[in-house]
């Protein structure tokens, strides 16, 4: 599985937009963009994923660039209840394969 | 409906005894994972599941840690002779398996502090 990089940590404003960026230059045609959070004590949380085209769903938009090699992911008001860390994966195949999480983004949602 | 489930939340063993952890995928299900979430760190894959069938274990850390789903459904993690670096929180995650399924489904965790 192709390996992302995300930034550590990032605050975002409470009703503003959070903007959270993943490199994965290393992906291969057939693998998907997945990403997914961890509120505290908690499971991690499916929010989206994608392919090559921009996705959007009631939770989050996914922007992914036109050589596949970077995408953003978009929570479009934050509120507090959108802390957590952030992880995104790429994966080849759809949920019946194993999720190779890294250390994910820690993002701040402040009042 | 009802999410994944594990039990128990909080389980403290001393080093050297054997534990169980369980879990209760959605039902209907066919896949089930096993993930280690150390302090600090993402979750780190150990075992997955297919039905009653494990295809793929090799995210197990030793032969201390075994796995089993008998009959499609419930699975269970057994660690033996737990040691203290066992410390963390166990997650358990179920999918329909379907090639149109994208979502993985995630339990509560298990944490197990070895003491």
């Amino acid at each position: 599985d192709a390996k992302t990089t995300q930034p550590p940590s990032m605050d975002c404003a409470e009703g503003r937009a959070a903007n959270l960026p993943c490199n994965h230059s290393t992906i291969s045609g057939n693998e998907y963009v997945y990403w997914y959070r961890q509120i505290h004590s908690q499971g991690p949380q499916y929010i989206i994923h994608g392919l090559k085209n921009n996705e959007t769903n009631e939770m989050a938009s996914l922007i992914i660039t036109e050589d596949r090699k970077s995408s953003t992911l978009i929570l479009p008001h934050a509120t507090l209840r959108d802390t957590a860390v952030y992880y995104c994966i790429v994966s080849d195949v759809q949920g019946a394969q194993k999720l190779v999480f890294g250390q994910g983004t820690r993002l701040t949602i402040n009042p | 409906g009802a999410g994944v489930s594990q039990s128990p939340r909080y389980k403290v063993a001393k080093r050297g005894q054997d534990v169980a952890l369980r879990c209760d995928p959605i039902s209907g299900h066919v896949s089930l994972f096993w993930y280690q979430q150390a302090l600090g760190q993402g979750p780190e894959f150990l075992t997955y599941f297919q039905n009653e069938a494990q295809l793929d274990k090799s995210g197990l850390p030793s032969d201390r840690f075994f796995a089993e789903r008998p009959e499609g459904s419930v699975s269970t993690l057994k660690i033996q002779r737990t040691q203290q670096e066992d410390s963390a929180v166990y997650l358990c995650a179920s999918s329909p398996g379907l090639r149109d399924s994208y979502e993985q489904y995630f339990g509560p965790g298990t944490r197990l502090t070895v003491t």
